[in-house]
């Protein structure tokens, strides 16, 4: 089983829709959850951390399950800019200071 | 303006020859690492450095190796390339290689990736 695990998509939403990502990760001990963006092969870019409290930046909402081992992201109000890779970020507390990528998740918002 | 710098962006290479990927930060973090990137697999740790002279094995260093002379400069090199490591490579920092989400000091900051082809 991977150590973090996202459904690769493609999710092909027109605008305006509410989109919906999860990735669920093995390590319970894990400490720091992020989501990253990465457009096309380029370099990924934070999107938003994911706190234990779950957290909100304009239309994207993180929420954090730790009883069940997984993150979230709510894309509300879909927009064309928002066709991208989601990726999917684990910091385990296992010792080491390793960051565990998903494999990433493809949206494609159409007009 | 705050950046990872990485060098070279695009390289064709044969087997067997040695070359080395630099990767510079100027924002002063003490946190590096060296990631890769291939179709369906998303990125995987190679290394990281979590201060100078300090550096270990992320999930797949063989073949690869690294040094942290100086804070700012974590270069990777690769002895003896293989068609195997073709891969788009991402160099990172962070502040801190620990802290939790809401600290902010492990948000990476990401080269613009060098694109790496052994023939």
């Amino acid at each position: 089983r991977k150590e973090v695990e996202q459904d690769p998509g493609p999710f092909n939403v027109p605008e305006g829709a509410t989109v919906a990502f999860n990735c669920t990760y093995s390590n319970s001990a894990s400490q720091s959850f992020f989501w990253y963006r990465q457009d096309c092969r380029k370099e990924p870019k934070l999107l938003m951390s994911v706190y234990s409290s779950g957290n909100e930046d304009g239309r994207f909402t993180a929420q954090l399950n730790r009883a069940s081992q997984y993150i979230s992201l709510l894309i509300r109000d879909s927009k064309l800019s928002d066709s991208a890779t989601y990726l999917c970020v684990v910091t385990p507390n296992t010792g080491g200071f390793k960051t565990i990528f998903g494999a990433g998740t493809r949206l494609f918002v159409k007009a | 303006e705050a950046q990872v710098t990485q060098n070279p962006r695009y390289l064709i290479t044969v087997t067997g020859k040695k070359l080395t990927v630099t990767c510079s930060q100027n924002m002063n973090h003490e946190y590096m690492s060296w990631y890769r990137q291939d179709p369906g697999l998303g990125l995987r740790q190679i290394y990281y450095s979590m201060n100078v002279e300090v550096t270990d094995k992320g999930d797949v260093p063989e073949g690869y190796k690294v040094s942290r002379k100086e804070k700012r400069n974590f270069p990777l090199i690769l002895e003896s390339p293989s068609p195997n490591q073709t891969s788009l490579y991402f160099c990172a920092s962070s502040l801190s290689g620990s802290g939790t989400a809401s600290s902010g000091a492990n948000v990476l900051t990401f080269g613009a990736g060098s694109r790496l082809t052994v023939l």
